[in-house]
């Protein structure tokens, strides 16, 4: 099993330009969630999607849309990067509730606005 | 906004000795959680405890949630070089979300 795959590993975009992030599970997960982590901060959820076919927004998802497309895979949409978007992001899932079950992430990506 | 707070930001111990971080958080919770996070790597889980639990074991890891002062401890004895990682609890929000704490960094010195 590959886990959570997300791609690119590194992206570097300049600002107004759009990207999409991709995320894919092979774990039959439920659940799938998109954080931020920026420099001496947690993580923070950006978006989740409880099931497929649900989304749903979390902390801090201005400037971004998801798509769930089918039960393994869920994209991160940027419209018009922003500097402040600059920052590591990560894919993850689980069975089910969030904090019912451990969360697997993948590798990251790391994104840079200029 | 951030649910659970680590302490201490950040511990350097010899490798051979224990090392100790908590977390609080500030509204109740179902369950709390421990996650590592190596250097440009993604975060593993380490550990899960209901808010019914007062300590939780695993191998090297112990766990204990106090949920009357809205606390946690993370343990890790025996330390070893493989352990320099950043450490972050997390608690559920709600069914969906779980909140990170901004984490504590560990260095084992050889």
């Amino acid at each position: 099993n590959a886990g959570v795959t997300q791609t690119p590993k590194f992206q570097v975009l300049k600002t107004g330009q759009s990207m999409t992030l991709q995320c894919a599970q092979d774990m039959n997960h439920n659940s799938m969630y998109w954080y931020r982590q920026d420099p001496g901060m947690g993580l923070r959820l950006i978006y989740y999607s409880a099931s497929e076919g649900t989304t749903d927004k979390g902390e801090v998802p201005n400037g971004y849309n998801v798509s769930r497309l089918n039960k393994r895979e869920f994209s991160l949409r940027l419209e018009s990067a922003a500097p402040s978007q600059t920052s590591v992001y990560f894919c993850a899932s689980n069975e089910g509730q969030a904090g019912s079950y451990e969360q697997y992430f993948g590798p990251g990506t790391r994104l840079t606005v200029t | 906004s951030q649910q659970g707070e680590e302490d201490p930001q950040a511990l350097s111990i010899q490798e051979g000795e224990n090392a100790t971080m908590n977390c609080s958080y500030k509204t109740s919770i179902n369950n709390l959680q421990w996650y590592r996070q190596n250097s440009g790597r993604g975060l593993v889980h380490l550990i899960l405890i209901r808010s019914n639990e007062r300590e939780k074991h695993s191998g090297r890891l112990r766990v204990t949630l106090d949920t009357s002062k809205k606390s946690s401890s993370l343990l890790i004895t025996a330390s070893r070089a493989a352990d320099t990682a950043s450490y972050f609890c997390a608690t559920d929000e709600n069914d969906y979300k779980l909140s990170f704490g901004a984490g504590t960094t560990v260095t084992v010195r050889a």
